[in-house]
C-alpha cells in the first residue's frame, strides 16, 4: 500500500464548478498535512496546510480526519488557473515529506 | 520570504559525467534540506534528507555513491550526480524546511537534467 493515496483523476470540469479531491495516509503517526499545487514542469508550491479543525482559504477548503487518516481539498467555484496537478503531502514522524502522486485537474471554460 | 533557488535550472551532459546542482535558500537559514526526483507523469520521489553539518540520510533504492550530497552551510546543499547515465534523466527538485514554520518546505524551482 503506497503511503500517501489519492484519487487518480484527472479532472476536467467547466468554469464555477465545485471539485473535491480525497487523499489517505497510512501512517497514523503522521503529524502535518498540506496540499500542494504543481503546474506543468514547475515545483510544487504550498496551497495551503490542513488542520484537524479544517480550514478555509478563499475558494479552498482543506479538511484532516485523523481517524480515518483522510484529507480532502473542495474547490468551488473553480477558474481557468486552478488548472493544474494537486499533491497530497504528509509529514512523517521523521520530519521528510510523502506526496501522493497527484490529480490533474483540468478547468474549461 | 522563503524563497529558494537552484542552479543549473537546465543542465545537458554525456554519459559519464558529473554534474553538481546547488540548491540555496535565500532569505532563511534551512536546518534541513531535502533533495526530490520527479520522472515525468509522476509524482515527487524523495531522495535524500540532509541536516547542515551532518551525512545525508537516503531513501531506500537511493545510491549514496552515485548520488552525493554536501550540506555545508544553513544555505546551501549541494547534489553531485556522479557517472551520470541516460536513466539519470529526470527533474531534480530541493526543499529547504527551517523546522520552525510548521514544518513547511519551500521548492526550488527545479533542476532538468538530460544525460545523452
Amino acid at each position: 500500500r503506497k503511503e500517501v493515496e489519492q484519487d487518480p483523476g484527472p479532472f476536467n470540469v467547466p468554469e464555477g464548478a465545485t471539485v473535491a479531491f480525497n487523499c489517505t495516509y497510512s501512517n497514523s503517526a503522521s503529524q502535518s498535512f498540506f496540499w500542494y499545487r504543481q503546474d506543468c514542469r514547475k515545483e510544487p508550491k504550498l496551497l495551503m496546510s490542513v488542520y484537524s479543525s479544517g480550514n478555509e482559504d478563499g475558494r479552498f477548503t482543506a479538511q484532516l480526519n485523523r481517524a480515518s487518516q483522510y484529507i480532502s481539498l473542495l474547490i468551488r467555484d473553480s477558474k481557468l488557473s486552478d488548472s493544474a496537478t494537486y499533491l497530497c503531502v504528509v509529514n512523517a514522524p521523521l520530519g521528510d515529506m510523502r506526496f501522493g502522486a497527484g490529480t490533474r485537474l483540468t478547468v474549461k471554460p | 520570504g522563503a524563497v529558494v533557488s537552484q542552479h543549473p535550472s537546465w543542465v545537458i551532459c554525456k554519459s559519464g559525467t558529473s554534474v553538481k546542482i546547488e540548491c540555496r535558500s535565500l532569505d532563511f537559514q534551512a536546518t534541513t534540506m531535502f533533495w526530490y526526483r520527479q520522472f515525468p507523469k509522476q509524482s515527487l520521489m524523495l531522495m535524500a534528507t540532509s541536516n547542515e553539518g551532518s551525512k545525508a540520510t537516503y531513501e531506500q533504492g537511493v545510491e549514496k555513491d552515485k548520488f552525493l550530497i554536501n550540506h555545508a552551510s544553513l544555505t546551501l546543499s549541494t547534489l553531485t550526480v556522479t557517472s551520470a547515465h541516460p536513466e539519470d534523466s529526470s527533474f531534480y527538485i530541493c526543499s529547504a524546511s527551517t523546522g520552525t514554520r510548521g514544518l513547511e518546505q519551500y521548492f526550488g524551482p527545479g533542476t532538468r537534467l538530460t544525460v545523452t
